[in-house]
């Protein structure tokens, strides 16, 4: 089984700021990682996927990349609504499996 | 646009077995290059995948519950199930299902893009 390991686990930020997530996975995944934000309350919502491609409706302020077993998620500017956790899940071998999540939260 | 939707008890006694149905709308279940999947989540937890099915009726487990899991496919009311056996405090957690595509020709399978909202189910005497 493909463990993911997310960093930060928690990251403080204002609005309008940078956000860069980390996902390391224990073996390559190649290109097979894709990123979800979830609210609370609420199920995950696929963001970015095959590392760097943005899912239907996803803005431009969202950007992944990385290969192998280092991948990043960039928020470019910070808006309300992506106060939150977001995960990584590799796509490459079953069982499909998800980094343990960072949360994204207002400083 | 595909939508997806959980359904059964939020109360289930230990010992007992867990039913969930996933319910689909929007789209056929019978349409192939499609996997339909169960993922649950611990409360305060990350993710856990369960296992899929396709509309064939062949399915794939996570081995760290295939001996209490069958998921199971209902063409004809666009449905599909999940059964979990021997329950313990311990499956206790919101359970997602979702659909994701592949690609037979090339073994490539993608993140599930459409999930339904979820549900929550209590394991409790």
């Amino acid at each position: 089984e493909i463990v993911l390991t997310q960093s930060p686990a928690t990251l403080s930020l204002s609005p309008g700021e940078r956000a860069t997530l980390s996902c390391r996975a224990s073996q390559s995944v190649s290109r097979y990682l894709a990123w979800y934000r979830q609210k609370p309350g609420q199920a995950p919502r696929l963001l970015i996927y095959d590392a760097s491609n943005r899912a239907t409706g996803i803005p431009a302020r969202f950007s992944g990349s990385g290969s192998g077993t280092d991948f990043t998620l960039t928020i470019s500017s910070l808006e309300p609504e992506d106060f939150a956790v977001y995960y990584c899940q590799q796509c490459s071998n079953w069982p499909q499996t998800f980094g343990q999540g960072t949360k994204v939260e207002i400083k | 646009q595909v939508q997806l939707q959980e359904s059964g008890p939020g109360l289930v006694k230990p010992s007992q077995t867990l039913s969930l149905t996933c319910t689909v709308s929007g789209g056929s279940i019978s349409s192939g290059g499609y996997y339909w999947t169960w993922i649950r989540q611990h409360p305060g937890k990350g993710l856990e995948w369960i296992g899929y099915i396709y509309n064939s009726g062949s399915t794939y487990y996570n081995s760290s519950l295939k001996s209490r899991i069958t998921i199971s496919i209902d063409t004809s009311k666009n449905q599909f199930s999940l059964k979990l056996s021997s329950v313990t405090a311990a499956d206790t957690a919101v359970y997602y299902c979702a659909r994701g595509y592949y690609y037979d020709s090339s073994g490539y399978y993608s993140a599930p893009n459409y999930w339904g909202q979820g549900t929550l189910v209590t394991v409790s005497s």
